[in-house]
């Protein structure tokens, strides 16, 4: 089974500018997450989606980010303008909602997007 | 919301002895699930453990067990045999049954394993 892939792995902007991240979750996985992840710190959700619909996106700083999941597959996380304090990795994961799954409740993360704001 | 506090930002073991890393979680909720990840330097994060809330007896993969007191609400890892391929950042984190699918996570535990 293929995991979750997320690119680019590694982004270097200066302040003010645009920078977009893409993320294909794990096939069938209903549930799609966009983490932020400053050094140091554990994951903070962003945005978390079912199917295409949001389900929580109380912690996304809504006048630089925006996302989307089209189609209930692949998600596109937006920053613009960045600021020097978005320096963070940002994590995809997904989950299945199938109760009959074995892996039912378990998240399974991509390997990141590490991003430098200059 | 809930919070899962991990209240050790460091620790270390010696390789082949066994380390307990510690986590507490807030809740009102009976139905809950308890995770620990391992997300090792610049690599993908992992999961270590599960345990179900309505479950009382401890998960266990291999090496490492988990301490879970409902109770006490109290959810802490235990790693026999430390291995060098053991350090990483470990995380705790809760995801209840009532909030869409949504996990919480610590802060996290850094492990060093020493040779």
């Amino acid at each position: 089974e293929a995991g979750v892939a997320q690119s680019p792995r590694y982004k270097i902007i200066e302040k003010r500018q645009s920078v977009a991240f893409w993320c294909n979750p794990i096939s069938g996985h209903a549930t799609l997450y966009w983490y932020q992840q400053i050094l140091g710190q554990g994951p903070k959700l962003l945005i978390q989606f079912q199917n295409n619909g949001v389900v929580d996106d109380s912690q996304l700083p809504k006048d630089r980010f925006s996302a989307e999941r089209l189609k209930g597959v692949d998600s596109t996380l937006k920053i613009q303008p960045a600021k020097l304090e978005d320096s963070a990795v940002y994590l995809c994961a997904s989950s299945s909602l199938g109760r009959g799954t074995s892996t039912y409740n378990e998240q399974f993360f991509g390997p990141g997007t590490r991003l430098t704001v200059l | 919301a809930q919070t899962v506090t991990q209240s050790q930002p460091e620790m270390s073991v010696q390789e082949a002895e066994t380390v307990t890393l510690s986590c507490t979680y807030d809740t009102s909720e009976s139905d809950y699930y308890l995770f620990w990840y391992k997300q090792p330097p610049s690599r993908q994060m992992i999961l270590v453990i599960r345990q179900e809330a309505y479950k009382q007896q401890n998960a266990t993969e291999n090496r490492f067990s988990v301490n879970f007191q409902k109770a006490a609400k109290s959810f802490s890892l235990k790693i026999s045999d430390s291995q060098l391929g053991d350090a990483a950042m470990y995380f705790c984190a809760y995801r209840s049954e009532n909030t869409g699918n949504q996990f919480y996570f610590g802060t996290g535990t850094s492990l060093t394993v020493i040779p």
